[in-house]
């Protein structure tokens, strides 16, 4: 079975700093998706980036982007210029064809900015 | 364009109550899936619906749960008889494509 594992459970960082959030999944399919969601406390989901597993190519988004280590199974969130508005919890998901498209989630990270 | 919207926002409930939770999917999008948190755990998938059909319903944890979706747009998810252990936060998501779910605000339960 596919599991994802987020093994910060709170982290904290210096607005306009940088921080990387930490994702690690199991899965013995070549065929799957990966994200990044944010619930900030207004509770809802937001969907923050999206990886194809078969793109070698990291996606990014504005001051979000991933570092996507395929074969050790590694996908971290790095966030850039980080503002108070980062301030969230933030969760790994994966998802498969195999896994009838269902998203699997990390455990999430509570992110803190400091300002 | 309106989001996916759910309600009640937040439930207060005894155990063995019956509540039902509502989901209105963005307008246009086939997929509707269900989703808890329950405290302290991570989120779970329940069900996917395609239109008004169950496509997938292998999360639902036991027949104390049921879920439908009228017509293929709203849908809703009774539990009955509601258990403490159902207390949770439940997030209902609708897409077009399988891999861009949006979200609702979700509905927090508690049974008491």
């Amino acid at each position: 079975a596919q599991t994802v594992t987020q093994s910060q459970p709170e982290m904290s960082v210096q607005e306009a700093e940088t921080v990387t959030l930490s994702c690690t999944y199991d899965t013995s399919e070549s065929d799957y998706y990966l994200f990044w969601y944010k619930q900030p406390p207004s509770r809802q989901m937001i969907l923050v980036i999206r990886q194809e597993a078969y793109k070698q190519q990291n996606a990014t988004e504005n001051r979000f982007s991933v570092n996507f280590q395929k074969a050790a199974k590694s996908f971290s969130l790095k966030i850039s210029d980080s503002q108070l508005g980062d301030a969230a919890m933030y969760f790994c998901a994966y998802m498969s064809p195999e896994s009838n498209y269902q998203l699997i989630w990390g455990a999430g990270t509570k992110l803190i900015i400091k300002p | 364009e309106a989001g996916v919207t759910q309600f009640p926002s937040h439930s207060v409930i005894e155990k063995g109550q019956t509540v039902t939770l509502r989901c209105d999917p963005i307008s246009g999008h086939d997929n509707l899936y269900w989703y808890r948190r329950v405290m302290g755990k991570e989120i779970k998938f329940l069900l996917h619906f395609v239109k008004e059909s169950k496509q997938d319903e292998s999360g639902m944890p036991n027949n104390r749960f049921l879920a439908e979706r009228t017509g293929g747009t709203y849908s809703t998810l009774k539990v009955q008889p509601a258990e403490l252990e159902d207390s949770g936060v439940y997030f209902c998501a609708s897409s077009q494509t399988y891999y861009e779910q949006y979200f609702g605000p979700g509905t927090r339960l508690t049974v008491t």
